[in-house]
């Protein structure tokens, strides 16, 4: 089946050691996105691709930093994780065709800091 | 800048019965979309129903239907005969309709008694 694939499911590194959280998808979407969500709050976008064209959200940390080889994969950095930065990370994707505008998500990265 | 406000962070509904959640907006846009996105707990968001601002008639899917009232700004999801896997947050989310950028009001926990 077609999807957005996240991993690794769960992730806990260190205070200040980057990581690096994937997603791909099968659905050849031109957009994808990248969302932090905290406990019990909304998803907080904070970029999004459409294809290589980066957007960046104005409030966005410099510390998060994305990349996007191709129209599969896209990757989100966390150049010196903060004890701040441990909530769940959500990769969708979506098109921009006018019948077909709802995002896909994936079953999210949980990243612990320690 | 576009804005979506969920009002009610919890409801609760007994099994069989109706229940609205409520979801407003601000933009200044003519032409957008509106989403009612569904996540289980611990579980990946999936979308529940989608409306497009050009179309005046309320959307349907099955048990969901939605109250679209574009000149108050307003997007109600209705959920009939509740079912215990109903239970989850919801989240209405927005979409302009030149733009890529998706994003979520606060969301609303819903509990389904039996």
């Amino acid at each position: 089946d077609a999807m957005v694939i996240q991993n690794p499911r769960y992730q806990v590194t260190q205070f200040g050691k980057p990581v690096t959280l994937s997603c791909s998808q099968t659905l050849n979407h031109n957009v994808m996105y990248w969302y932090q969500q905290k406990s019990s709050q909304a998803p907080k976008l904070l970029f999004h691709y459409y294809d290589k064209d980066f957007n960046n959200e104005a409030d966005t940390p410099d510390n998060f930093q994305s990349r996007r080889p191709n129209t599969s994969f896209c990757f989100l950095d966390i150049r010196s994780p903060g004890l701040g930065d441990a909530a769940m990370y959500l990769c969708a994707t979506s098109t921009r065709q006018v019948l077909n505008t709802e995002a896909f998500f994936g079953q999210g990265t949980r990243l612990t800091v320690v | 800048a576009q804005t979506v406000t969920q009002s009610q962070p919890e409801m609760s509904v007994q099994e069989a019965e109706t229940v609205t959640l409520s979801c407003t907006y601000d933009t200044s846009e003519s032409d957008y979309y509106l989403f009612w996105y569904k996540q289980p707990p611990s579980r990946q968001m999936i979308l529940v129903i989608r409306q497009e601002a050009y179309k005046q008639q309320n959307a349907t899917e099955n048990r969901f239907s939605v109250n679209f009232q574009k000149a108050a700004k307003s997007f109600s999801l209705k959920i009939s005969d509740s079912q215990l896997g109903d239970a989850a947050m919801y989240f209405c989310a927005y979409r302009g309709y030149n733009t890529d950028k998706l994003i979520f009001g606060t969301g609303t926990r819903l509990q389904v008694f039996p």
